[in-house]
């Protein structure tokens, strides 16, 4: 079945370490998009990608990096400069980027800084 | 500010009953209104992509509305089931920025 992969499901981090996150598709969806969800809040973007080799930050793209090598593939990289990383995180992809477009998502990674 | 809001936040139910929420969003430039259901320790799904006023969807027991000049949109259940318990975000399509804005949900529960 066609789905989005996320990896880990729960990641422990040491303060002042970088960690990424895995996020893989096998839809054939050009589009991916991370989001980061906290308490309160509704999902915020971090950062997507429309077509290999490029991508763009999002609303809170700060102490944060991506790279989209391979069309299946866009991992987030939470370095040290993210003050508060703890929080749940959410791989989203679709296969155009017009409104009309649905998006599907992955099950999350849950970072915990300790 | 593009805001989105969902009423209510939270909603208990009895098995049978049918139960509806709202999305209020902004009703200038208007390109998309996006509905999900997220279960707990699951994937969020899309459930409805919305785009012409007045359109109304439906999946299963569970239709929409839309009403893009007054900036809001119904999401009815009927008959609710406990496998409808989650929680449903609505989410904006801002055309000028390429990006949904998300609201914060309604969590529905179902007791059987």
């Amino acid at each position: 079945d066609g789905g989005i992969t996320q990896s880990p499901k729960y990641l422990f981090r040491k303060e002042g370490q970088n960690v990424t996150l895995s996020c893989e598709q096998n839809l054939n969806h050009d589009a991916m998009y991370w989001y980061r969800q906290d308490p309160g809040q509704g999902l915020r973007l971090i950062y997507y990608s429309q077509i290999v080799n490029d991508f763009q930050k999002g609303d809170i793209a700060e102490g944060y990096s991506v790279s989209r090598e391979k069309k299946e593939s866009f991992p987030l990289t939470v370095t040290s400069a993210q003050k508060n990383p703890t929080a749940f995180y959410l791989c989203a992809s679709r296969s155009g980027t017009g409104g009309s477009y649905g998006y599907t998502f992955g099950s999350g990674t849950r970072l915990t800084v300790v | 500010i593009l805001n989105v809001e969902q009423s209510p936040q939270s909603l208990h139910v009895q098995e049978g009953d049918s139960t509806n929420f709202t999305c209020s969003f902004p009703s200038s430039n208007f390109y998309a209104l996006h509905w999900y259901r997220w279960e707990t320790a699951k994937s969020p799904e899309a459930l409805f992509v919305m785009t012409l006023n007045g359109d109304e969807k439906k999946k299963g027991r569970i239709s929409a509305t839309l009403n893009t000049k007054e900036g809001y949109s119904y999401l009815y259940i009927k008959g609710s089931q406990p496998e409808d318990s989650a929680t449903y975000l609505c989410a904006f399509y801002d055309g000028n920025n390429r990006k949904l804005i998300w609201g914060l949900g309604t969590s529905l529960a179902v007791n059987p």
